[in-house]
């Protein structure tokens, strides 16, 4: 059981490249996110996704899409990478037993840095 | 977008003292308070998640309290040890029934040995 995982762990871009980063879990949950972390801010979320084949904006969604084709994978792409765009990238999984509080569980985190 | 709210920042402590940090979120539509230990290089873990009013959780040597009227929850560590050296983060959902986390921006705590 891996958990939730994330590929690649630290990438390097030119401005106005494009990429996608891939997250992957194994424990059947249905709701998944992309968070990204900066120096001096919390965690901000970018997108999410409540269920295959759905996604929905967070916070910060601006210069990025999402897809969600299989339940276990969610992809977060950048279509025009751009230095602001600088920054740890962080998956997350919960399941909606119904209970109040789903706890998230995290990727280990990706590492992006465009130039 | 809510605002969460930790203190302080960061702090450094002995090996042996116990501390303790402050969440503040708002206190109209709660709905459940995580608390994540997050060590450098590692993913965030889960430490305790809150719903009640005057919820008290405890893990080891650290606990946590919940006060939702007001607004506020602390985490206690006792006995710091340098393995609890760590960013603490709290965070709140965004309304109630919500999934969606809003963070705190975490409290760095620094154990020295």
């Amino acid at each position: 059981n891996a958990g939730v995982t994330q590929t690649p762990k630290f990438r390097v871009l030119k401005t106005g490249q494009s990429m996608t980063l891939l997250c992957a879990q194994d424990m059947n949950h249905e709701y998944m996110y992309w968070y990204r972390q900066d120096p001096g801010m919390g965690l901000r979320l970018i997108h999410y996704s409540v269920g295959e084949g759905t996604t929905a904006k967070g916070e910060v969604p601006d210069g990025y899409n999402v897809s969600r084709l299989k339940k276990q994978n969610f992809l977060l792409g950048l279509e025009s990478a751009a230095p602001s765009q600088t920054s740890v990238y962080f998956c997350a999984s919960s399941y909606p037993s119904g209970r109040v509080g789903e706890t998230q569980y995290f990727g280990p985190g990706t590492r992006l840095l465009v130039l | 977008i809510l605002n969460v709210e930790q203190s302080p920042q960061s702090l450094h402590v002995q090996e042996g003292d116990s501390t303790n940090f402050t969440c503040s979120f708002p206190s109209s539509n709660f709905y459940a308070l995580h608390w994540y230990r997050w060590e450098t290089a590692k993913s965030p873990e889960a430490l305790f998640v809150m719903t009640l009013n005057g919820d008290e959780k405890k893990k080891g040597r650290i606990s946590a309290t919940l006060n939702t009227k007001e607004g506020y929850s602390y985490l206690y560590i006792k006995g710091s040890q340098p393995e609890d050296s760590a960013t603490y983060l709290c965070a709140t959902h965004s309304g109630a029934g919500s999934y969606q986390l809003t963070f705190g921006k975490g409290t760095k705590l620094s154990v020295i040995p």
